[in-house]
């Protein structure tokens, strides 16, 4: 199974801050690396696939890169409505699909 | 609108079998791979199954695996979870999960969650 981790496990930032997020495969997934954020008590909503590319409707503040087995999600200029929990997921290889354990952005 | 509606979920005691279902709308349901997602109570996310658009290619985690099964009806536009022989620790919100699969690329995401069904089993 592909482990997948994530640090920092939280964080705290202010508004208008610059925040980074790394995600690391136990193995090389290529791109195969998606990042999830979700609110409490919602369903998550997928920001990146495919390590970079945006997902319609994804405010431009947020990027993503990296490819093999180091991930990195970068939230630029962060906005109060940032504040959640933000997973990867690797898309490589299944069973199983792995997610991160998260990482709780507060704001 | 793409919806995805859970339904099914509850309290069950241990050993005990519930059955979820995953109703959608607004899309071409037959046309989609889907999945089973569970979240503990203050825990991260977890896969649980895949189906594939013919039914004919299922997977599962390891912990669900004889447990549980995955299945669909494309003549209702649902998924559904049959879960048995329930433990204190499959206490989770269940989301049922659209993939999206890109055949050029290779990526797969999921684009579209349900809202999340509560499973509590509990004696």
């Amino acid at each position: 199974d592909i482990q997948m981790t994530q640090s920092p496990s939280s964080l705290s930032a202010s508004i208008g801050d610059s925040v980074t997020i790394t995600c690391r495969a136990s193995q090389t997934i290529g791109t195969f690396l998606n990042w999830y954020q979700q609110k409490p008590g919602k369903a998550p909503r997928v920001l990146i696939y495919g390590a970079s590319t945006l997902q319609s409707g994804v405010p431009s503040r947020f990027s993503g890169s990296g490819s093999g087995t180091h991930f990195i999600l970068t939230i630029n200029s962060l906005q109060p409505e940032d504040s959640a929990t933000y997973y990867c997921q690797q898309s490589s290889s299944m069973p199983p699909l792995t997610f991160g354990g998260g990482t709780k952005v507060e704001i | 609108e793409v919806q995805l509606v859970e339904s099914g979920g509850g309290l069950v005691q241990p050993g005990g079998s519930l059955r979820l279902a995953c109703t959608t709308f607004g899309f071409m349901f037959k046309n989609y791979e889907m999945n089973w997602v569970r979240q503990a109570p203050g825990r991260g996310l977890e896969w649980l199954a895949y189906i594939s658009k013919s039914g004919n290619i299922i997977y599962y985690t390891d912990s669900v695996k004889g447990r549980f099964t995955i299945s669909r009806d494309d003549a209702q536009d649902s998924l559904y979870l049959q879960m048995d022989s329930l433990r204190a620790e499959d206490t989770a919100v269940y989301f049922c999960a659209r993939q999206h699969s890109d055949i050029f690329t290779g990526d797969s995401m999921f684009d579209h969650w349900g809202q999340g069904s509560l499973v509590a089993v509990s004696s």
